[in-house]
């Protein structure tokens, strides 16, 4: 069955520190890998999306980094924000385009 | 604004009625996908479209639930006979013929009673 676990499920840091979320999956055969930030009660934004032959990605503070041997990725957010509280959701695209299966979210709340 | 739009935003009904969304994808893209989340969870896929054609069904998709893409450009989803099992967002997200990314909109919340 294609996968995408993804961990911790939710996460509660201080604003400013640094954190990491993984994302494991088992989807095959594999096209790209997304993270999306999704705030609650709106629709999924993309921040990243790495192909088989990137390891890493970076949008601003947001840097995700995919291991496609190991079948895991990861997403560092630096410095974080109070804005940046939202779900964080990992999408292994199997086809190149239509296909998504989604993680199951890691639920950041960044306090002040 | 060019996004995705969909709606309405939030419907609640009763057991049993009939309901129908609304998704305009962004104008020049031919992809158009429907999804649905419940709290806590991923969106999962239930349908999608390329142009009119409906060219993939999931098997969450039951017989209660149809979608249509008349003219290529906005979708409808219908759900007959809704049962408390499909209160959920449902989300909408379209992508252009070359690209990997698909575009949401800010989701469709359905509250069954």
């Amino acid at each position: 069955k294609n996968q995408v676990e993804q961990s911790p499920q939710s996460l509660i840091i201080l604003e400013g520190k640094n954190c990491t979320l993984q994302c494991n999956y088992t989807v095959s055969p594999f096209s790209n890998l997304r993270w999306y930030k999704q705030d609650t009660g709106r629709g999924p934004v993309s921040l990243t999306i790495m192909t088989f032959s990137e390891n890493t990605k970076s949008n601003g503070r947001y840097t995700a980094t995919l291991d496609a041997d190991t079948k895991q990725s990861s997403l560092h957010i630096t410095a974080s924000q109070l804005s940046d509280s939202a779900s964080y959701i990992c999408v292994v695209n199997r086809d190149a385009g239509n296909m998504l299966t989604f993680g199951g979210g890691t639920r950041l709340m960044v306090k002040p | 604004d060019t996004g995705v739009s969909q709606d309405p935003r939030h419907k609640i009904t009763k057991r049993g009625q009939n309901v129908t969304f609304r998704c305009d994808p962004i104008s020049e893209h031919n992809r158009l996908y429907w999804y649905r989340q419940t709290l806590g969870q991923g969106p999962e896929f239930l349908t999608y479209f390329q142009n009119e054609a409906q060219l993939e069904k999931s098997r969450l998709l039951s017989d209660r639930f149809s979608a249509e893409r008349p003219k290529g450009s906005f979708s409808t989803l219908e759900i007959q006979r809704t049962e408390q099992g499909d209160s959920a967002m449902y989300l909408c997200a379209s992508s252009s013929p070359r690209g990997y990314e698909q575009y949401f909109g800010p989701g469709t919340r359905l509250t069954v009673t």
